[in-house]
C-alpha cells in the first residue's frame, strides 16, 4: 500500500463546474500537505499547501485537511480547459523533509 | 520572481556513460531536494542537502552521488548509466526556516541509448 493514494482518474467535468479531487496519507506523522498541479513533460508547480485542520482557501482553489481520517482534498471551483492536469497530492513530516507523493488524479476539464 | 534553475534542459548519454546534473536554487533558499520521474510515475525522493550536508536519502542508487555547493548549487553524478535510468531528474528548492514549501525546477530530461 502506498503512502499517499489518489484516485488515478481521469476525472473529468465539465467547464465552470466544481473538481473534487481525493488523498488519503497512512503516516499520522504527516506535518505538511501540499497540492503540484503537472502538466505532462512539466515539472510540478505548487498550488497549495495547508497545515492545520479545516479548509485553506486561494481563488479558485480551496484545500481541506482531516488529520483525524488522514484525509486532504482539493477543490477547484470554476474549472477551467487550463486546469486540465494531473494533480499530485504530496505531504512530509517535518520541515525540510522529503516529499512523499500519491500517484496523481489525471482532470479533465471538458467544453 | 526567480526559480529553481536546473541544467541541462535534456541530455542523452549511451549505457555505462556518466551524466552530471546541475540546479541552482531559489535565492536565500538553503535546501535542496532531488527527485527521480520516470514515465507515468509519480516523482520519487532521491537525496536532500542542507548547508551543504546531506540532511536525508532516499531510493538513490550507489552509482549515483550529489553534494552542495558553498554558494548551495547542487550537482547529481551519475555513473553507469543504465536504461532504466532515464527518467525526468527535478530539483526543488525550499528555506528551512521559512514555510516547509518545496519549488521545483523545470527538470532534465535524460534518455539512456
Amino acid at each position: 500500500q502506498k503512502e499517499v493514494e489518489q484516485n488515478s482518474g481521469p476525472l473529468s467535468v465539465p467547464e465552470g463546474a466544481i473538481a473534487s479531487l481525493n488523498c488519503t496519507y497512512s503516516d499520522r506523522g504527516s506535518q505538511s500537505f501540499f497540492w503540484y498541479r503537472q502538466y505532462s513533460g512539466k515539472s510540478p508547480e505548487l498550488i497549495m499547501s495547508i497545515y492545520s485542520n479545516g479548509d485553506k482557501e486561494d481563488g479558485r482553489f480551496t484545500a481541506q485537511l482531516n488529520k483525524a481520517s488522514q484525509y486532504v482534498s482539493l477543490l477547484i471551483r470554476d474549472s477551467q480547459p487550463s486546469d486540465s492536469a494531473t494533480y499530485l497530492c504530496a505531504v512530509n513530516t517535518g520541515t525540510a523533509s522529503k516529499l512523499t507523493f500519491g500517484t496523481g488524479t489525471r482532470l479533465q476539464v471538458t467544453l | 520572481a526567480a526559480g529553481v534553475i536546473q541544467s541541462p534542459r535534456h541530455l542523452i548519454k549511451e549505457k555505462r556513460e556518466t551524466a552530471t546534473l546541475k540546479c541552482y536554487p531559489i535565492p536565500r533558499h538553503d535546501t535542496v531536494y532531488w527527485y527521480q520521474q520516470g514515465p507515468g510515475q509519480d516523482p520519487q525522493f532521491l537525496i536532500s542537502f542542507y548547508e551543504k550536508m546531506q540532511s536525508d536519502k532516499g531510493s538513490i542508487p550507489d552509482r549515483f552521488s550529489a553534494q552542495q555547493f558553498s554558494d548551495y548549487h547542487s550537482e547529481l553524478n551519475m555513473s553507469s548509466l543504465e536504461l532504466g535510468d532515464s527518467a525526468l531528474y527535478f530539483c526543488a528548492s525550499s528555506h528551512r526556516q521559512g514555510t516547509y514549501e518545496q519549488y521545483f525546477g523545470p527538470g532534465t530530461r535524460l534518455t539512456v541509448t
